[in-house]
């Protein structure tokens, strides 16, 4: 089954906004990633935080971990249009040799 | 720029005709992953190289097959596309086999099938 589950499926903001995606995922976890794609194109990754991080930044980007709830979110701030993309989590559960993406979550910044 | 480049962005084949998709890197890195991506849901891993060393995921179909010649290129065979087949076919890699680094992704194949 599934190990990583994003919310909200789409997302729509104005430009400036921010934008906050989730996900939460069901077994422990060592690390979990998130990727960027927008349409038409392949992953792009955006940030890796491990399990005994709380917090981590990249630029507008700022991801949190709460193992305890088994769950991330990401926070895009001062989205801009190119911002427009889909955003996976993905958990690697369990130590498991592989990679688990989420379903996704749309976003669009309306200019 | 190194990168992973995927041949051809577009594919259309006849329904049972086999295909071979390609993926090239320029990272030399030890791992390739294949992923079947269908509209608007997750990547699926298919099966990886870890050097030359094949991993089939238990639920990919004896359909898909994959060959890796050398450290830079990868292939996807599909023996016998059906219409469930249509679908982006993605290219990663990742240094080492440990999912604690980043994976790489090329652009994908859009394989459509007629």
């Amino acid at each position: 089954s599934q190990q990583g589950e994003e919310d909200p499926q789409a997302l729509s903001i104005q430009e400036g906004e921010n934008a906050t995606m989730n996900c939460s995922y069901k077994t422990s976890i060592n690390n979990l990633q998130w990727y960027r794609q927008n349409s038409g194109r392949g992953l792009v990754h955006l940030i890796l935080i491990r399990s005994n991080e709380r917090e981590k930044h990249s630029g507008r980007l700022r991801v949190t971990l709460d193992t305890s709830k088994k769950s991330s979110s990401l926070l895009i701030t001062a989205s801009r249009a190119a911002d427009t993309a889909s955003y996976f989590c993905a958990t690697d559960g369990q130590g498991a040799q592989k990679l688990v993406f989420g379903q996704g979550t749309r976003l669009t910044i309306n200019p | 720029d190194a990168m992973v480049i995927q041949n051809p962005r577009y594919q259309v084949t006849q329904f049972g005709k086999p295909v071979t998709l390609s993926c090239s890197q320029t990272l030399n890195h030890n791992v390739m992953y294949w992923y079947q991506q269908k509209s608007s849901q997750a990547p699926k891993l298919l099966f990886h190289y870890y050097d030359k060393d094949f991993n089939n995921e238990a639920d990919t179909p004896d359909n898909f097959q994959s060959r890796r010649p050398n450290t830079s290129f990868c292939f996807l065979d599909i023996r016998s596309p059906g219409l469930g087949d249509a679908a982006m076919y993605l290219c990663a890699t990742s240094l080492d086999r440990g999912m604690n680094q980043p994976q790489h992704f090329g652009d994908g194949t859009r394989l459509s099938i007629l």
